[in-house]
């Protein structure tokens, strides 16, 4: 267990809508990044939020957003969805205070359009 | 750009030692991860280097060139439970300090350890 959770766990929904995930970090972990991981594309990073603001972004999609609370959770929004959005979300966090600083990965959220 | 090479596929003999190569380039390096990932489960930490040479971690050891953009991971004693895939990071600075790293995944290496 990485101490980062992520909710909800599977996700069924149809092309067109909405949805939220959201993740908690560790706890005394300040960035929240995250990935995107389809089977064809690999793990992609798509943002980065550290302390409550935007620090990265990756190839994340208009239709795409994030935001980091002042509890520090994130969520991520995902709009307009289509057929090739069903992929394997993480979340994962890391302390952002120097050294190797590695990222710890959440459970993922498992989305699938329809 | 980033661009993170790694193999696809690579098998193995349980008991036996496997190494793992990833090719990188860019700028604004910031270390070298390795991430091992079983099928459908989140990627767990495995090592990190910043500085040339070898870092040993038990069965596992990685090791970095930054001048060649090279880096590999050795598994050594395999067993069965390291049946997985291995991505090879890199590690960019963000703008600000001390304000974490965007990593950069390659495609994964999936080891396939048979009996």
């Amino acid at each position: 267990d990485s101490g980062v959770t992520q909710t909800p766990k599977h996700l069924i929904t149809a092309t067109g809508q909405r949805v939220t995930l959201r993740c908690s970090p560790r706890s005394g972990d300040l960035s929240v990044y995250w990935y995107q991981q389809s089977l064809d594309q690999g793990l992609q990073f798509l943002i980065q939020y550290y302390n409550g603001e935007e620090r990265a972004k990756g190839n994340i999609l208009e239709r795409f957003s994030a935001q980091q609370f002042p509890d520090l959770h994130s969520e991520l929004n995902l709009s307009s969805l289509e057929l090739g959005d069903s992929a394997l979300y993480f979340c994962a966090s890391s302390a952002s205070q120097g050294g190797p600083d590695e990222q710890f990965f959440g459970p993922g959220t498992r989305l699938t359009v329809l | 750009g980033q661009n993170i090479d790694q193999p696809t596929e690579m098998t193995a003999t349980e008991g036996a030692i496997v190494q793992i190569n990833c090719t990188y380039q860019t700028s604004g390096f910031n270390g070298l991860f390795w991430y091992q990932q079983h099928a459908g489960e989140a990627p767990t930490f495995l090592s990190y280097n910043v500085l040339d040479g070898l870092e040993e971690k038990g069965r596992f050891s990685s090791f970095l060139s930054r001048s060649k953009g090279y880096s590999y991971l050795l598994l050594k004693e395999l067993q069965m439970k390291d049946s997985a895939s291995y991505l090879c990071a890199e590690g960019v600075r963000a703008y600000i300090k001390a304000a974490g790293n965007k990593l950069t995944f390659g495609g994964g290496t999936r080891v396939l350890v048979k009996p």
